[in-house]
This record gives structure tokens, sequence and C-alpha cells, in this order.
């Protein structure tokens, strides 16, 4: 089982419509949880992080955390084609520990 | 705010040269830098982490002597590859973090594009 899961999917959505992103974890321990987005042939980029359960938004992305579940998901809404890219999500058990990087979903927006 | 700027952005080399890749944190102070390898329609894959200062934290498989990392300041890191050959041509991305507040993001630079000939 790996430590950080992701469905690798392409996942498409049409514009405008709401994309939703799941990442599954294995330690209970982890603390901090970060989603990058990475365009093809680029370097990922920060969207958002999120420590405590429940909602945190920020513009048109909602990160959801459930720590119960050891399930973290972000909401992309009104979603343009610009945001097609893949998804990074990474879990961080210690403040000054190295983070673990899920394998990335793929999203698709269809004008 | 946090910036990285990674250079050079892109090289192209002969087998056997040594190749030296900089990261700069140009707006914090980077106390943890990681080292990125990607190749194409591939996961990030972690070659090693560095603090200030200490010497580098390799992962397994990754060769210490052929991918040198220096980290002598808060706001440098470098990695040099050494004696590159054709199969070390990839995507080399650093990342930096600053510790001072729990729970910072890591935030990466752009990337160097290597080309072993």
């Amino acid at each position: 089982q790996k430590e950080v899961e992701q469905n690798s999917g392409p996942l498409s959505v049409p514009e405008g419509a709401i994309a939703s992103l799941n990442c599954t974890y294995s330690d209970r321990g982890s603390q901090s949880f970060f989603w990058y987005r990475q365009y093809s042939g680029k370097s990922p980029e920060l969207i958002m992080f999120i420590y405590s359960n429940g909602d945190k938004e920020d513009g048109r992305f909602t990160a959801q955390l459930n720590k119960a579940s050891q399930y973290v998901s972000l909401l992309i809404r009104d979603s343009q084609p610009s945001d097609s890219a893949t998804y990074l999500c990474a879990v961080r058990k210690t403040n000054a520990g190295k983070s673990t990087f899920g394998d990335g979903t793929t999203l698709t927006v269809k004008p | 705010g946090a910036v990285v700027s990674q250079h050079p952005s892109w090289v192209i080399c002969k087998s056997g040269t040594s190749v030296k890749i900089e990261c700069r944190s140009l707006d914090f102070q980077a106390t943890t830098m990681f080292w990125y390898r990607q190749f194409p329609k591939q996961s990030l894959m972690l070659m090693a982490t560095s603090n200030e200062g200490s010497k580098a934290t390799y992962e397994q498989g990754v060769e210490k002597d052929k991918f040198l990392i220096n980290h002598a300041s808060l706001t440098l890191s470098t990695l040099t590859v050494t004696s590159a050959h054709p199969e070390d041509s990839s995507f080399y991305i650093c990342s930096a973090r600053a510790d001072r507040e729990a729970g910072q993001p890591q935030h990466f630079g752009d990337g160097t594009r290597l080309s072993i000939l």
C-alpha cells in the first residue's frame, strides 16, 4: 500500500463544473496536507494547505480534511480549461520532516 | 512571496561533463531544501533532503558521490551531477521550505531540464 494514494485519472469535467480530487494516506499521525498543481513540463506550484479537520476555502478552491477517515480532497468550483493539469497531494507527518507525494491525478477541463 | 529561483533552466552537455544546478530562496530563509528528479509522465522522485550547514540525507538508491548536494547558506543549495551520462538526463527540481514556523509548505523552483548527449 502506498503512503499517499490518488486516482491517476484522467478525470474529465466540463467547463464550469466542480472537479473533485481525492487523496488517502496511510499514516494516521500525519499532520500537514498540501495540494500542488503541476502543468505538463513545469514544476509543481502550491495551491493550498490544510492542517485541521474540516474545510478550507481559497477562491475557487476548497480543501477538505478528514483525519478519522485519513482522507483529504480538493474541490475546484467553476472549473476552467486552464485548470487542466496534474494535481499532487502531499502529506507530512512532522513539522520538520519530508513530505510524501502522491502520484497525482490528471484533470482535464473540456470547454 | 516564497519565491524559489533555479538555474539554469536548460542544460545540454556531453557525456562525462559535470553539471551544477543552483537553487535560491529569494524572499525567505530556507532551512530545508529538497532535490527531486522527474522523468516524463512519471511521479516526482525525492533524491535528497538538505538542511543548512549539514550533510544532505539521500534517498535509498541515490548515489551520493554522483549527485553532490551543498546547502551552504539559508538561501542557496546546489546540486552537482558529476560525470553525467545519458541516463542522467531528466527534469531536476529543487524545493525549499522555511521551518521557523511549524507546518510550512515547501515551494518549488522552475526546474532544470538536463540533457546529456
